[in-house]
């Protein structure tokens, strides 16, 4: 079985303040697949990374960075300088078990920088 | 390049009429997803296509739900007899060709509201 889990489920904060989305993640697979994903108002889900479980290198992507520590199964991911069109749903997923390839999605955490 | 697209964006019926979804996906993709997402959640898993094969199917696909992709190309979903409890966003998503593109990219999703 697997399971994600999004602990914070709305986050504010102001405009150009860092803020850090949380997720955990359950899998009895070594080998897995992990993703944030960014639902803004529009409703279509925008892909934003990808992580191997055999690769714990954080990333960084301009003003995005994600932190995957396989110790404590957490795949964290931080907005530095927060702007307005940051504010969405973000979710975490995972998938698995390699060829059965459905993702397991997190609650999401609803994010809004206000201005 | 076009992304995935679905059709109808918004779907109204009455309690016990059937409706019928259809998705476009990514031109080369191989792999095609449906997913279904309900208010404060995040999608879950209905079912998914390798080519024109129906690959698995989640317990949450009931006996009135069925789907097709009859070439390998489009899929079309298919809810008989539609419930209240169906009302829900139906997402699809398609994934690459090589066995190493894994994400899944997101059409902008149909929302059905039975009445």
């Amino acid at each position: 079985a697997q399971k994600v889990t999004q602990a914070q489920t709305e986050i504010s904060v102001v405009e150009k303040e860092d803020v850090t989305l949380d997720c955990v993640y359950e899998t009895r697979d070594t080998t897995y697949y992990l993703f944030w994903y960014k639902q803004p108002p529009s409703g279509e889900l925008v892909f934003l990374i990808r992580r191997n479980s055999f690769d714990e290198q954080n990333e960084i992507s301009g003003r995005y960075s994600w932190n995957f520590q396989k110790s404590t199964s957490s795949f964290n991911f931080t907005i530095t300088a927060s702007q307005v069109v940051d504010s969405a749903v973000y979710f975490c997923a995972l998938i698995s078990n390699f060829g059965n390839e459905k993702l397991t999605f997190g609650t999401g955490t609803r994010l809004t920088i206000i201005p | 390049d076009t992304g995935v697209s679905q059709n109808p964006r918004h779907k109204i019926t009455k309690r016990g009429q059937n409706v019928t979804f259809r998705c476009d996906p990514i031109s080369e993709h191989n792999r095609l997803y449906w997913y279904r997402q309900t208010l404060g959640q995040g999608p879950e898993f209905l079912t998914y296509f390798q080519n024109e094969a129906q690959l698995e199917k989640s317990r949450l696909l009931s006996d009135r739900f069925s789907a097709e992709r009859p070439k390998g190309s489009f899929s079309t979903l298919e809810i008989q007899r539609t419930e209240q409890g169906d009302s829900a966003m139906y997402l699809c998503a398609s994934s690459g060709t090589s066995g190493g593109d894994i994400e899944q990219f997101f059409g902008p999703g149909t929302r059905l509201t039975v009445l």
